[in-house]
């Protein structure tokens, strides 16, 4: 079993859509939680990160971390055509550092 | 201006080749990665360098070398390729503090495919 599962979709949703996308973890001492966007043929690029459990907004996006059910999720709100990407998340080590451990992804397509 | 950049783009190569692979950042970053991302974009880190000193060496075989020059550039040669070589290779940094986030700046990557 992975240490982090995530469903690789594809996700298919229409334009101004709410897009959850959901990761498992197993290792209760992951320190913290990111969320990369990586378009096709791009690399991965950061969106945000978060320690604690809670919320944490940026504009359309919101980030949710539940540490005592080891799940994080990201929210998506009006979801665009240009939101189409596979999202992956990633979670430090214990102690800190950039040994990252990531998700698989999930590809999104945002539909005209 | 690119933040992270990486040469060649792409590469296709025969098996036994021996290949390298250039990364550069402007951004002024301490820390630098390896990344192999597989068919699947599973993303798992290969190597990282802090200021030219290896600090992180993940279980790769020995074909794989990385050398740091300096702390602005990181390049991977990889000696008689292999089939299971095939993958794309992403460069990254991290700025001081973002050692700890999670915060890292990646490459557009160099897709390698081992013929």
């Amino acid at each position: 079993q992975k240490e982090v599962e995530q469903d690789p979709g594809p996700l298919s949703v229409p334009e101004g859509a709410i897009v959850s996308l959901n990761c498992t973890y197993s290792n209760s001492a992951f320190q913290y939680f990111m969320w990369y966007r990586q378009y096709s043929r791009k690399g991965p690029e950061l969106l945000m990160y978060t320690y604690s459990s809670g919320n944490k907004e940026d504009g359309r996006f919101t980030a949710q971390v539940d540490k005592s059910s080891k799940y994080i999720s990201l929210f998506i709100r009006d979801s665009q055509p240009s939101d189409s990407a596979t999202y992956l998340c990633a979670m430090t080590p214990p102690g800190g550092g950039n040994k990252l451990t990531f998700g698989t992804g999930t590809q999104l397509k945002v539909e005209l | 201006d690119t933040a992270v950049s990486q040469t060649p783009k792409y590469l296709v190569t025969q098996m036994g080749n021996d290949k390298s692979i250039k990364c550069e950042q402007n951004l002024g970053h301490d820390t630098m990665y390896w990344y192999k991302q597989d068919s699947k974009k599973f993303l798992k880190i290969m190597f990282s360098y802090n200021n030219k000193e290896l600090i992180i060496n993940e279980t790769v075989p020995n074909r794989f070398s990385p050398k740091s020059p300096d702390k602005a550039h990181l390049n991977l040669h990889i000696n008689s390729l292999e089939l299971g070589d095939s993958a794309v290779y992403f460069c990254a940094s991290s700025p001081p503090g973002g050692t700890n986030t999670g915060e890292l700046f990646f490459g557009e990557g160099s897709r390698l495919t081992v013929l």
